[in-house]
C-alpha cells in the first residue's frame, strides 16, 4: 500500500529555514510526483506547489516563489521541501502528497498524503 | 489562478440530518473538482474526484454533483464521524487551488 511518512515536528525561529522530508513506499516513486500542502492554524488548506520524482521539473505556487525549494531523492524515494526566511504566518502543518509525474496535468486528485509535520516559528 | 468559494462557511446540523455543501469557480473546471474531508489532527481524506465519483472506501452517503462552475456535495444521513471540515479543489488548471472550507458541526 502507498505510504508517505513525513520527519517530525520543527520549531523554529524567524529567519530561518526549515526542511520537511517526505518518504514515499508501496509504489514506483519516479513514476508519480509529490505536491506539497499546508494548513495554518484556523486556516484552509493552501498548496505550495509540486515537484516531478520523475524528471525533477517543479511548479510552485506564486505567493511561495522564491522561498520554497523542492527537491526529490530518487535512490531513496523521499522528497524534501525547504522554507527559507520564515515568519510566524509559516506556522501550519505541512503536508504532501501523491500527484501526477508531468506539470499541467488535469484530474489527478490527492488520494495519498503524509501524516503531516508541524513547523512552529516563533522567537 | 481559479478561485473556489465555498458556501455556507459553517453548517450546523444532526446526526441523521441532510447536509448540502456548495462550491463555485470563478471559470469553468469542467468536472475536474474534488471534495476533501479533513478531521483535526489527521491528513485529508478525497471523499470524491472528477464531480462525482466516490474515492476509495468512501460510503454511499457521500455523493457529488455538478460541472462547469457550480458543484455540490451531499451528505445523505449524518454519522456523527461526519462532523469535519470540507473543501473542494479543482484540477483543471495549475496552480492547484483549493476552496476556504466548509466547516460542519453538530448542531
Amino acid at each position: 500500500q502507498v505510504q508517505l511518512v513525513q520527519s517530525g515536528a520543527e520549531v523554529k525561529k524567524p529567519g530561518a529555514s526549515v526542511r520537511v522530508s517526505c518518504k514515499a513506499s508501496g509504489y514506483t516513486f519516479t513514476n508519480y510526483g509529490i505536491s506539497w500542502v499546508r494548513q495554518a492554524p484556523g486556516q484552509g488548506l493552501e498548496w505550495l506547489g509540486w515537484i516531478s520524482a520523475y524528471n525533477g521539473h517543479t511548479y510552485y505556487a506564486q505567493k511561495f516563489q522564491g522561498r520554497v525549494t523542492m527537491t526529490t531523492d530518487t535512490s531513496t524515494s523521499t522528497a524534501y521541501m525547504e522554507v527559507t526566511s520564515l515568519i510566524s504566518d509559516d506556522t501550519a502543518v505541512y503536508y504532501c502528497a501523491r500527484d501526477d509525474a508531468l506539470v499541467g496535468t488535469r484530474g489527478f486528485y490527492f488520494d495519498d498524503w503524509g501524516q503531516g509535520t508541524l513547523v512552529t516559528v516563533s522567537s | 489562478e481559479i478561485l473556489l468559494t465555498q458556501s455556507p462557511a459553517t453548517l450546523s446540523l444532526s446526526p441523521g440530518e441532510r447536509a448540502t455543501l456548495s462550491c463555485r469557480a470563478s471559470q469553468t473546471v469542467s468536472t475536474y473538482l474534488a471534495w476533501y474531508q479533513h478531521r483535526p489532527g489527521q491528513a485529508p481524506r478525497l471523499l470524491i474526484y472528477s464531480a462525482s465519483n466516490r474515492a476509495t472506501g468512501i460510503p454511499a452517503r457521500f455523493s457529488g454533483s455538478g460541472s462547469g462552475t457550480d458543484f455540490t456535495l451531499t451528505i445523505s444521513s449524518l454519522e456523527p464521524e461526519d462532523f469535519a471540515v470540507y473543501y473542494c479543489q479543482q484540477r483543471f488548471d495549475w496552480p492547484v487551488t483549493f476552496g476556504p472550507g466548509t466547516k460542519l458541526d453538530i448542531k
